[in-house]
């Protein structure tokens, strides 16, 4: 059982160039997440999709665009990246919304770093 | 202002000995309290989940308790094993928004033989 995959694992960008950060769950989960992981501060939510065809806002969604192509992917997508994006990003998935307590898979996390 | 505060920051010790890690949280509406373990590398797992009715719930050597009156929680890890050795997470979740599931920082433990 996979659960959910990220790719790539780690990215080196140029200050300015673009990537998208790749993410599919087999669990058939509705609602799907991304984060961010810095260090000494907790995981913020980038935005999220409660369903297949929607998308919302979380806490710190500038320079971020989502893309959810169906119901097992999810993409982030940075169009311009800056020094201040370097982290480390998860992607999750949920059966029910996070905030009801359904217990949310991550990927392994993907580390990006600007320069 | 929604935070979730966890102490202590880091903690080292030995294989066999107890710990117990702790959560203050000023979520509201408080809806439910988790406690992830995020290995080095990899993405967190839930440990277990406490609603508003609930006091203690245990999970093997894993034992999480919850006072909603003074908005605690604290992880007791008992007989510690090497690979003990992670991140533990307390995510708290409110009865509204998305916006509204707070990770905290997490404790780093480090279990040394």
């Amino acid at each position: 059982n996979a659960g959910v995959t990220q790719t790539p694992k780690f990215q080196v960008l140029k200050t300015g160039q673009s990537m998208t950060l790749q993410c599919a769950q087999d669990m058939n989960h509705n609602s799907m997440y991304w984060y961010r992981q810095d260090p000494g501060m907790g995981l913020r939510l980038i935005y999220y999709s409660a369903s297949e065809g929607t998308t919302d806002k979380g806490e710190v969604p500038n320079g971020y665009n989502v893309s959810r192509l169906n119901k097992r992917e999810f993409s982030l997508r940075l169009e311009s990246a800056a020094p201040s994006q370097t982290s480390v990003y998860f992607c999750a998935s949920s059966e029910q919304p996070h905030r009801l307590g359904t217990e949310a898979f991550f990927g392994q996390g993907t580390r990006l770093t600007v320069v | 202002k929604n935070q979730v505060e966890q102490s202590p920051q880091s903690l080292i010790i030995l294989e066999g000995k107890n710990c117990t890690l702790q959560c203050n949280y000023t979520v509201s509406p408080f809806s439910n309290l988790r406690w992830y373990k995020q290995d080095t590398g990899r993405g967190p797992v839930s440990l277990t989940i406490m609603t508003f009715s609930e006091n203690t719930k245990s999970n093997g050597r894993y034992t999480a308790t919850l006072d909603a009156d003074t908005k605690q929680s604290s992880l007791h890890i008992t007989a510690s094993q090497l690979s003990d050795s992670a991140s533990y997470i307390c995510v708290v979740s409110a009865r509204t928004s998305y916006d509204k599931v707070i990770f905290g920082p997490g404790t780093s433990l480090s279990v040394i033989p």
